[in-house]
């Protein structure tokens, strides 16, 4: 069984500020792990995924996530927030490759301030 | 790419009345589809894995008889809300996997009044 916990539902920086949301994982096989972002009625973008190549995996949009077997983390972070950066942010863990379906974080909300 | 599209992307309808909502994969073949279910401010929710040729297999708690899932083709994936209620109000998003990564169509907020 595999399941996903987004620690704070709502975080709130400031823009230029460091963000930093968090993941935390539990899978009994060695996880597949993915950050979407989702905008207002609309559906998921991918950021980035973990597929058991490199621990730092870098994305889209200047995110980057690592990913921590000792802490099963795999938390997204990104040096400066841009007001465009203001959405819902959602973790995903599964078992294998595309054919595998997600289970998904309850999601973080992340708004940036002027 | 890897285009994914639902149809449509908005609809209201009547309590009782049935509802067909298109997902296709535009630009690959699709051997595995899913339909996933959320809710205002949640999460997504899986609800049906659904392979080119093959019955759905629904997750727990899914009511087959009231979500029809139809994968006829391997570009096309079809949900049919039946006898729809307005507790089946929800935001609908499928994805499509050509096998190595899923990719999600951009969903359909169905309203039932």
């Amino acid at each position: 069984a595999q399941s996903v916990t987004q620690l704070g539902s709502h975080v709130s920086v400031s823009e230029g500020a460091l963000v930093l949301l968090r993941c935390n994982y539990s899978s009994s096989v060695p996880p597949y792990l993915f950050w979407y972002v989702q905008y207002p009625n609309q559906g998921l973008q991918l950021l980035l995924k973990y597929t058991s190549a490199a621990t730092l995996v870098k994305g889209i949009n200047g995110f980057e996530a690592e990913f921590k077997k000792s802490e099963t983390s795999f938390h997204l972070t990104k040096p400066s927030a841009h007001m465009s950066d203001a959405a819902e942010y959602f973790c995903a863990v599964s078992a294998g490759g595309g054919n595998t379906p997600l289970v998904f974080g309850k999601g973080t909300r992340l708004s940036v301030i002027a | 790419g890897a285009v994914v599209s639902q149809h449509p992307s908005r609809v209201i309808c009547k309590s009782g009345t049935s509802v067909k909502i298109e997902c296709r994969s535009l630009d690959f073949q699709a051997t595995t589809m899913f339909w996933y279910r959320q809710f205002p401010k949640q999460s997504l929710m899986l609800m049906a894995t659904s392979n080119e040729g093959s019955k759905a297999t629904y997750e727990q708690g899914v009511e087959k008889d009231k979500f029809l899932i139809n994968h006829a083709s391997l570009t096309l994936s079809t949900l049919t809300v039946t006898s729809a209620h307005p507790e089946d109000s929800s935001f609908y998003i499928c994805s499509a996997s050509p096998g190595n990564e899923q990719f999600f169509g951009p969903g359909t907020r169905l309203t039932v009044l």
